[in-house]
C-alpha cells in the first residue's frame, strides 16, 4: 500500500480556518485520496476523497497538487467538535483494487477556545 | 448518531472467559468488517465478510471467531484472550465489497475491551 505522511499535531483556534497537510510522494496513478476522522470515544468517521480534482462537500475541502504528490484537508472554520485525529489513506481504484482501509498515525488536531 | 451500533461498550474478562462482541448495521450495506485499535498502534483490520462470506482474514489468531449470520449482523466471538488483546474493537460496513467503488466505510463506536 502506498504510504502517507501527516504531521503528528496540529493546533488551530476557534472559528478559523484549518489546513491539514498530508504527503503521498509513491501514490500511483490509480490511487484515490481518502480522508477520516476519529474523535474522542469514537469510531472513525468519513470525511472526503477525490483523485485529481479539488473536491467540497459539507464537511471539509480537499485541495490536491497537481502532481498529487500531496494533499489538503481544509476545515473552513474550525469549532471545537473538528477536535479529533485525521487520517489521510489512499485507496487503490483499480478494477480489483483494495477496499481495505490502512490507517496511519494520523495527526491530531487542538481546536482552542 | 451512527448507522452501526455495537455492544458492548465497555468489556472485562479474564483470560479463561468466552464472550462475543455483537455488531448491527441498519445501513443496508452487503460489507462488514472488524478492525482493532491498540493503544499507541493504528488501525487494523482482522476481518471482511460480503454477503455473509468471510473474504479476508488479516493473520488473526484463532482465539478470535467472527461470524456473519445475516448482511445485518457481524459477532467477534472471543475465548482464551490474551493481555495483548486488550483494545477498542471497531466494527464497520459499506455498500459492497470488490472492485474498489471507493465507497466510505461506516464505523461504530467500538468495544473496549480489558484482558485482566
Amino acid at each position: 500500500d502506498a504510504k502517507t505522511t501527516q504531521p503528528n499535531s496540529m493546533e488551530s483556534n476557534e472559528e478559523e480556518p484549518v489546513h491539514l497537510p498530508c504527503n503521498h510522494s509513491t501514490i500511483s496513478g490509480t490511487d484515490y485520496i481518502h480522508w477520516y476522522r476519529q474523535l474522542p470515544s469514537q469510531g472513525p468517521e468519513y470525511v472526503i476523497h477525490g483523485l485529481t480534482s479539488n473536491v467540497n462537500n459539507r464537511m471539509a475541502s480537499l485541495a490536491i497538487a497537481e502532481d498529487r504528490k500531496s494533499s489538503t484537508l481544509i476545515l473552513h472554520r474550525a469549532t471545537l467538535r473538528d477536535a479529533a485525529v485525521y487520517y489521510c489513506i489512499l485507496r487503490d481504484g483499480t478494477q480489483g483494487g483494495s477496499e481495505k482501509l490502512v490507517f496511519g498515525k494520523g495527526t491530531k488536531l487542538t481546536v482552542n477556545p | 448518531e451512527t448507522g452501526v451500533t455495537q455492544t458492548p461498550r465497555h468489556l472485562v474478562m479474564g483470560m479463561t472467559n468466552k464472550k462475543s462482541l455483537k455488531c448491527e448495521q441498519h445501513l443496508g450495506h452487503n460489507a462488514m468488517y472488524w478492525y482493532k485499535q491498540s493503544a499507541k498502534k493504528p488501525l487494523e483490520l482482522m476481518f471482511v465478510y460480503s454477503l455473509e462470506e468471510r473474504v479476508e482474514n488479516n493473520s488473526v489468531p484463532s482465539r478470535f471467531s467472527p461470524e456473519c449470520p445475516n448482511s445485518s449482523h457481524l459477532f467477534l466471538h472471543l475465548h482464551t484472550l490474551q493481555p495483548e488483546d486488550s483494545a477498542l474493537y471497531l466494527c464497520a460496513s459499506s455498500q459492497d465489497w470488490g472492485p474498489s467503488y471507493n465507497q466510505p466505510q461506516h464505523f461504530g463506536d467500538g468495544t473496549r475491551l480489558s484482558i485482566l
